[in-house]
């Protein structure tokens, strides 16, 4: 198995411009999580997904930032506009169905707004 | 949902075991501990989990207290792909939990394995 696939692996934008990240789980995976590692706040849960059906926004700072799972085997987070405190490592992690599933996470979106 | 409390840092030699405490005093009865480590540059990776009895797999062990207020992660001979921050997590075992499904990261602890 190629474990969640994350793209790009690197962005740099500048501020005002839209962005999209994007995840790919691992097949069979019921669940989706999205998120952010700053050194100010470490790492942050976003929002997870479970059969594509957002569960818990909760954490998704701001309406500046949507997820979006159109089917099993994709998501996006987009941010739009973009902002220089949203500089951040993003990371994408999927698990099976199951409370006490581990969750994989992948190599994580490193983004740069200037 | 119950906190959990770490030291900061910790030193091990390599080839010694490295135990990495973890306070969680306000846990309660349906909430696991879960370990997990962030390799530099690299996403999260489970280590171990449990409820209430020690657990034991290819990576570590995981003695949990009997009253379950501490628990401590024992990486029995560290080498140095071992250097990682080490995050201990309690999370709710039911949808009636609000941690059910989340992961709540704290500041974990910085292991540095020395040759």
């Amino acid at each position: 198995d190629a474990g969640v696939i994350q793209s790009p692996r690197h962005e740099v934008t500048e501020m005002g411009q839209e962005v999209t990240l994007r995840c790919k789980p691992i097949s069979g995976h019921d669940y989706l999580f999205w998120y952010r590692q700053t050194m100010m706040r470490g790492l942050e849960l976003l929002i997870y997904f479970n059969n594509n059906v957002p569960i818990d926004d909760s954490g998704m700072p701001e309406d500046r930032f949507s997820a979006k799972m159109p089917n099993a085997s994709f998501s996006t987070l987009k941010i739009q506009p973009s902002e220089p405190r949203d500089s951040a490592v993003y990371f994408c992690a999927s698990s099976r169905q199951g409370f006490n599933n581990e969750q994989f996470f992948g190599p994580g979106t490193r983004l740069t707004v200037l | 949902d119950a906190k959990t409390t770490q030291p900061p840092s910790m030193d091990c030699a390599e080839g010694r075991a490295a135990n990495l405490p973890c306070n969680h005093s306000t846990i309660s009865g349906n909430e696991y501990v879960y370990w997990y480590r962030q390799i530099h540059s690299q996403g999260p990776q489970y280590i171990i989990h449990g409820l209430k009895n020690n657990e034991t797999n290819e990576m570590a062990s995981l003695i949990i207290t009997e009253d379950r207020k501490s628990s401590t992660l024992i990486l029995p001979h560290a080498t140095l792909r071992d250097t990682a921050v080490y995050y201990c997590i309690v999370r709710a075992a039911n949808a009636g939990g609000t941690s059910y499904g989340k992961l709540t990261f704290g500041q974990g602890t910085i292991l540095t394995v020395h040759p």
